[in-house]
């Protein structure tokens, strides 16, 4: 199986702030990746897929980067309901793996 | 509207079963894979188990398979998590999710490939696993 790894675990930031999450495979998943945010008690949302293409209806100030083994989630500009947990996914190979989640917290 | 709801949580002991369903609509649910995902207590999501459009291709996680069926009935708009063997560790938020699909063009080797994503969740169902 291919094993996800999220970077950092955690993250403070404040309102406004340019923050950038770090997801990397335990091999080579091209392009094949999704990241998800998800709010305290709700269902997960797509942000990004295929690496970086954005989802229909989801902000601009999302962006997503990366190819292989190394890939990036950024937020620029933070906004209050951006404070959440962000977790990538896999979908080079099956099982689907996700990473282990990133919290994003206010500072 | 595009929707997922889940049903069939309950708290059952070490052993039990459950069957969890998932009751789409709003879409064309026979186009679509279907998949389950969990979510522990405090911990992250979990990919358990994806079925085809027929029902004739499903994957399971290493951890469920064996005590985990999935199906899906496309007449009744739902697919299903057949749980068998229950453990205190399969404690967690069930969600069913739609897996879409888009194609696109890879932008250094000009090839297409298609990408799939979960791109519509239901609000999932609880199972707790107690004596």
């Amino acid at each position: 199986d291919i094993q996800m790894t999220q970077s950092p675990s955690s993250l403070s930031a404040s309102v406004g702030d340019r923050v950038t999450i770090t997801c990397r495979a335990s091999q080579g998943v091209r392009s094949f990746l999704n990241w998800y945010q998800q709010r305290p008690g709700k269902a997960p949302k797509l942000l990004i897929y295929a690496a970086s293409s954005l989802y229909s209806g989801v902000p601009s100030r999302f962006s997503g980067s990366g190819s292989g083994t190394d890939f990036t989630l950024t937020i620029s500009g933070l906004q209050p309901e951006d404070f959440a947990n962000y977790y990538c996914q896999q979908s080079y190979s099956t099982p689907r793996t996700f990473g282990q989640g990133t919290k994003l917290e206010i500072k | 509207e595009v929707q997922l709801v889940e049903s069939g949580g309950d708290l059952v002991q070490p052993g039990g079963s459950l069957r969890l369903s998932c009751a789409a609509s709003g879409f064309i649910f026979s186009s679509f894979w279907m998949t389950w995902v969990r979510q522990a207590p405090g911990k992250g999501l979990e990919w358990v188990a994806n079925i085809k459009q027929d029902g004739s291709e499903k994957y399971y996680v290493d951890s469920v398979r064996g005590r985990f069926t999935i199906s899906r009935d496309n007449a009744k708009n739902s697919v299903y998590l057949h749980i068998n063997s229950l453990r205190a560790e399969d404690t967690a938020v069930y969600y069913c999710a739609r897996d879409g699909i888009t194609i696109k063009k890879n932008s250094d080797t000009s090839s297409s490939y298609l990408y799939d994503y979960m791109d519509v969740w239901g609000k999932g169902t609880t199972v707790a696993v107690s004596s």
